[in-house]
Formats: C-alpha cells, structure tokens, sequence
C-alpha cells in the first residue's frame, strides 16, 4: 500500500540555518506530493505541492523536488526563521487510491534565534 | 484561496454525552470531505471519508455507530462523537476535497482549524 516515510524530529535550528526535512513515499499509482505544515494549535495548511516527476513546489522560501527515481520528496529552505518553527508533515495523494491523503509522522522543527 | 471553516474550536464534555462537529467549505463545493483524528505529537489518521449524499466510508479500526458522519449538503458535514468518553478526547481535523478546474486541483485538500475534544 501507499505509504510515507519523514525524517523523525525534532529539527533544532539556529536563525538563518539551511533546513531540509527527507521525505520518501511508495505507491502504487501516480501520486500528488505534498509538504503541509501546522503551527502550535492550529489546523494543516498546504505549504507546496507537486503533482508529476521533476516538478519543483516552492512557497514561502520553502522548495521541495519530486524526484521518481529515488521516490523523494525533501523539503528545503536556504534560511529559517523563528516564525519556522512548526510541525512539517510530508503527504500524497493518489488518484488510485481514491484521493485519500497519506500522511507522513510528521517533524517538529524549532528555530532558535 | 479555498477556506474550511469547523465548529466549534473547543469543546469539554462529560463522560457518555453526545459532540457534534462541523465542518464546512465557505467559498467552494465539495462533494468529498475527510475526517482525521490527531494525538499529541502524532500525525494525522484518516477516520472516514464523506460523499454528498451517500454513506460515509469508514477506515478499518473506527467504528462507524460511535462516529456519525453526515455529509447533507455540498458545503457541510458534521461529525457525532455519540456517548463520549475519555479516550475519544483528541484533536479532529476535517479537509475538503479541491474541485476540477481550480488551482488547486482534485488531489488538493483544504483543511479546517481542527476541534480539541476534551471528555471529562
């Protein structure tokens, strides 16, 4: 079955670190990839997607590659700021499997100034 | 962009009370919502998937007669903890479906604030 596999926090970084989250996925079909990130008490929100091979999704500094060949998905950002800090969770999508959502466990990035 | 909404944000209740949560698409229709259930510090578990107009399908494990979903229309469904006790306390999360033909596509979901369910 579909899965997805995230690097276990938590992430401690200093103010203006390069920061990448591995993130590596099976399925079965064709998946949409995406990054979701949730502030302390908050609700998921979408961070980036990428939905076929070679495709680079980037928002807010943050950029990821979907990479088939080595069924990846690594969220980057080149300088990380304390308002960072968050849970990143790393997810597809697969039209296969009836759109449902797969989660990774999720990691805990803390930024420190 | 497209914007879930759900209600309440909190919610205390005693032991073998029933909670109703909604969840609701405001500037879109979706025909698909998800429920999800998060422990602290876990990731997200998919407790059902809700289709307008037809039954919910509920993931191995969650029993459908203890969690009452209702998708009644395009922009609304609700969840039903029915006689709650302190192990159903926890963190639920609902997501809508993305349309064809918006920018975020069918494989997108917009997630709602969540509801922090605490039983006494």
């Amino acid at each position: 079955g579909n899965s997805v596999t995230q690097m276990e926090g938590p992430v401690t970084l200093s103010e203006e670190a390069f920061l990448t989250i591995n993130c590596t996925y099976t399925a079965t079909g064709y998946p949409s990839l995406f990054w979701y990130v949730q502030y302390p008490g908050e609700g998921l929100q979408l961070l980036l997607k990428a939905t076929k091979a070679d495709d680079k999704g980037s928002n807010k500094g943050f950029e990821a590659t979907y990479r088939k060949e080595t069924t990846s998905f690594h969220l980057e950002k080149g300088s990380v700021q304390v308002s960072d800090s968050a849970v990143y969770f790393c997810a597809l999508s697969d039209p296969a499997g009836g759109f449902k959502t797969i989660f990774g466990a999720g990691t805990r990035l803390f930024v420190k100034a | 962009g497209a914007v879930v909404s759900q209600h309440p944000s909190r919610v205390i209740c005693k032991s073998g009370t029933s909670v109703k949560i909604e969840c609701r698409s405001l500037d879109f229709q979706a025909t698909t919502m998800f429920w999800y259930r998060q422990f602290p510090k876990q990731s997200l578990m998919l407790m059902a998937t809700s289709n307008e107009g037809s039954k919910a399908t509920y993931e191995q494990g969650v029993e459908k007669d203890k969690f009452l979903i209702n998708h009644a229309s395009l922009t609304l469904s609700t969840l039903t903890v029915t006689s709650a006790h302190p192990e159903d306390s926890s963190f639920y999360i609902c997501s809508a479906r993305g349309l064809s033909g918006t920018s975020g596509g069918t494989d997108t979901q917009y997630f709602g604030p969540g509801t922090r369910l605490t039983v006494l």
